[in-house]
């Protein structure tokens, strides 16, 4: 059963600091996305990784795939609290179903 | 344009009623997932059609009942639910099932209550 564990599964934060959310598993995977969820909406995709090693930036947010593609993390800078909400990491691997992992609910502070 | 569409947003239904849920994308993918969300947690799937069949279904109690009428629209019919099944459901499509980037876009969900 492939797994990918997520933590931390809170944080809560000042506007302002950094932070980083991170997705790991013994399973090697395809791809992996990012997605953020409001209260009562449904998962907004943030980023797709694809290649080991790759990083991809959107806006105050750095994602990175590993090498060996079963981690990623997730990188603000200068968090905000529009930032608020549950990040969730989901993997793709050969014919098997999104794997999720918990999720890392944030909150930033004004 | 990679918007999922769900209607409707919220619904209320007694435990005897007889109810559907409506997904629609319109984005040409070949792929749909119907998923259920409870407070605090992940989706967790319930069923995959691909290219209109249905291709996984994680065991879920007959009450639920998916129909995918063409290769744009999935609906979930609902019937004799249980208050235990109150959560927010999910629609999801992809370019298709297989491959190794199939990327989910998630619709926003329609929040049940089942009284």
């Amino acid at each position: 059963t492939q797994l990918l564990e997520q933590s931390p599964q809170f944080l809560s934060i000042q506007e302002g600091e950094n932070l980083t959310v991170y997705c790991n598993s013994s399973s090697v995977f395809s791809s992996l996305q990012w997605y953020r969820q409001e209260p009562g909406e449904g998962p907004v995709l943030l980023v797709t990784v694809v290649t080991g090693g790759e990083v991809k930036k959107l806006k105050r947010l750095t994602f990175q795939f590993g090498d060996a593609r079963k981690d990623s993390s997730l990188h603000i800078t200068a968090a905000q609290p529009g930032d608020t909400g549950l990040y969730l990491c989901a993997g793709n691997s050969g014919n098997t179903p999104l794997v999720f992992g918990k999720g890392t609910r944030l909150s930033v502070i004004a | 344009d990679t918007e999922v569409t769900q209607t409707p947003k919220h619904l209320v239904m007694g435990m005897t009623n007889k109810k559907s849920l409506k997904c629609e994308q319109h984005m040409g993918h070949r792929a749909m997932y119907w998923y259920k969300q409870k407070a605090k947690k992940p989706p967790e799937l319930m069923f995959v059609y691909s290219y209109e069949k249905l291709s996984i279904n994680e065991s879920v109690p007959s009450r639920f009942s998916p129909e995918c009428p063409n290769s744009s629209l999935l609906n979930l019919h609902l019937h004799a639910l249980q208050p235990e099944d109150s959560a927010l459901y999910l629609c999801a499509s992809s370019q298709d099932r297989t491959g190794l980037v199939r990327t989910q876009y998630f619709g926003p969900g329609t929040r049940l209550l089942v009284l």
